[in-house]
């Protein structure tokens, strides 16, 4: 299997704290991972891509200093949302994908994050 | 640039129906395209991947189609039940890249 976690699930904070997600790869090495956003019934929107020991790539209108990802190992990827406001509230999704070309991407089960 | 159209928004059927979902994408140039389901707060469950080269899979109830030519795919999904209740989403990767396009879904609603 390709076993990808989230943690946490779900996140309440208040306006202007900074909030980790990470993402793991349970029982396989993730080259690759990728972060989405997904408003209220609309669809995935990719943030950036992430590879491991390399900066990550953000997508066209993304701040990438709003939306700090650290890809330090095979296994984990974080996603920081800085000084996050209430429009920042949304749900994440991870994805993680194996070395070698187009390896499909397994998902995690992605944050609720709310900012009051 | 890609764009991945899905259509119906939103599709409410009684129990025991058989139903087509549609997905279209104006880059006929693909790799492959998937269909995942997203329950409700949830993540994504692959469904189906057909590559470029293939016209079509099928998993159990379900079978999608793809005319690459077109650019379009369907789901159908056979015999709905209740529990087939989800959002579906396709998504397309693109030749060149390893980033998966997705469509605006198709939330499904399978009444008993």
């Amino acid at each position: 299997g390709a076993v990808v976690s989230q943690h946490p699930s779900r996140v309440i904070c208040k306006s202007g704290t900074s909030v980790k997600i990470e993402c793991r790869s349970l029982d396989f090495q993730a080259t690759t991972m990728f972060w989405y956003r997904q408003f209220p019934k609309q669809s995935l929107m990719l943030m950036a891509t992430s590879n491991e020991g390399s900066k990550a790539t953000y997508e066209q209108g993304v701040e990438k200093d709003k939306f700090l990802i650290n890809h330090a190992s095979l296994t984990l990827s974080t996603l920081t949302v800085t000084s996050a406001h209430p429009e920042d509230s949304s749900f994440y999704i991870c994805s993680a994908s194996r070395q070698g070309g187009y390896q499909p991407q397994h998902f995690g089960d992605g944050t609720r994050l709310s900012i009051l | 640039k890609q764009e991945v159209t899905q259509i119906p928004a939103a599709l409410s059927v009684p129990e025991g129906e058989n139903l087509v979902l549609n997905c279209s994408f104006t880059d006929s140039a693909i790799y492959n395209l998937q269909w995942f389901r997203q329950d409700p707060g949830k993540g994504l469950t692959s469904l189906l991947l057909i590559q470029s080269s293939q016209r079509e899979q099928t998993s159990g109830r379900l079978n999608a189609s793809l005319d690459k030519s077109s650019g379009r795919s369907t789901l159908y999904i056979a015999a709905s039940q209740p529990g087939d209740s989800a959002t579906y989403l396709c998504a397309v990767r693109s030749g060149n890249t390893d980033k998966l396009i997705f469509g605006t879904g198709t939330r499904l609603q399978v009444f008993p």
